[in-house]
């Protein structure tokens, strides 16, 4: 059984702050690996893909990617309110993907 | 960025009847289409993976035969639900990969559905 492992949270940073999700799986083969935003009754919007060791920014978010220690994270600078949603991670394999449960950030204005 | 529709947004039906949601990649030809279910504050779950022109792959559990999916095009997948009963009503999703990002997936906007 693969898995994807999130700590669920709730997490919750001042606006401002750097919000630090972390994500691990347990496959070494995963080949790919990304980080979605669910915002309350609405569907995921992938916000960041990353498929080699180290880190990917984009714009306020880095992705980091340590395929040795089977851990991805997602760095949020300058949180906002409009941040409050829940973060998934998946990790692919070919056409196959595996999320997390997710965790939910909440950013206190 | 890939642009996914789906419709209708929002059904409700009387149990017993089918519902079909349709999904659709607006600006690239999906190989791959997933559905979802997600059941309030509860994670995603895969029921199934379809390519076009083959049957698709239910994850354990899922009914084929409760859960009919047709992936008629590159563009386009159907998921109907048959007889459907209260305990059916959860907010479904489909996703597709597919063009220049060729794993990434994204989601349409779901399909919220009732069943009274």
């Amino acid at each position: 059984q693969k898995e994807v492992e999130q700590n669920s949270g709730p997490l919750s940073v001042p606006e401002g702050a750097i919000a630090s999700l972390n994500c691990t799986y347990s496959d070494r083969g995963s080949q790919s690996f990304f980080w979605y935003r669910q915002y309350s009754g609405k569907s995921p919007e992938l916000i960041m893909s990353i498929y080699s060791n180290g880190d990917k920014e984009d714009g306020r978010f880095t992705a980091q990617l340590n395929k040795a220690s089977q851990y991805v994270s997602l760095l949020i600078r300058d949180s906002q309110p409009s941040d409050s949603a829940t973060y998934l991670c998946a990790v692919g394999e070919g056409n196959q993907f595996y999320f997390g449960t997710g965790t939910s950030l909440t950013v206190i204005p | 960025g890939a642009v996914v529709s789906q419709h209708p947004s929002r059904v409700i039906c009387k149990s017993g009847t089918s519902v079909k949601i349709e999904c659709r990649s607006l600006d690239f030809q999906a190989t791959t289409m997933f559905w979802y279910r997600q059941f309030p504050k509860q994670s995603l779950m895969l029921m199934a993976t379809s390519n076009e022109g083959s049957k698709a792959t239910y994850e354990q559990g899922v009914e084929k035969d409760k859960f009919l999916i047709n992936h008629a095009s590159l563009t386009l997948s159907t998921l109907t639900v048959t007889s459907a009963h209260p305990e059916d009503s959860s907010f479904y999703i489909c996703s597709a990969i597919g063009g220049a990002s060729y794993n990434e997936q994204f989601f349409g906007p779901g399909t919220r559905l009732t069943v009274l």
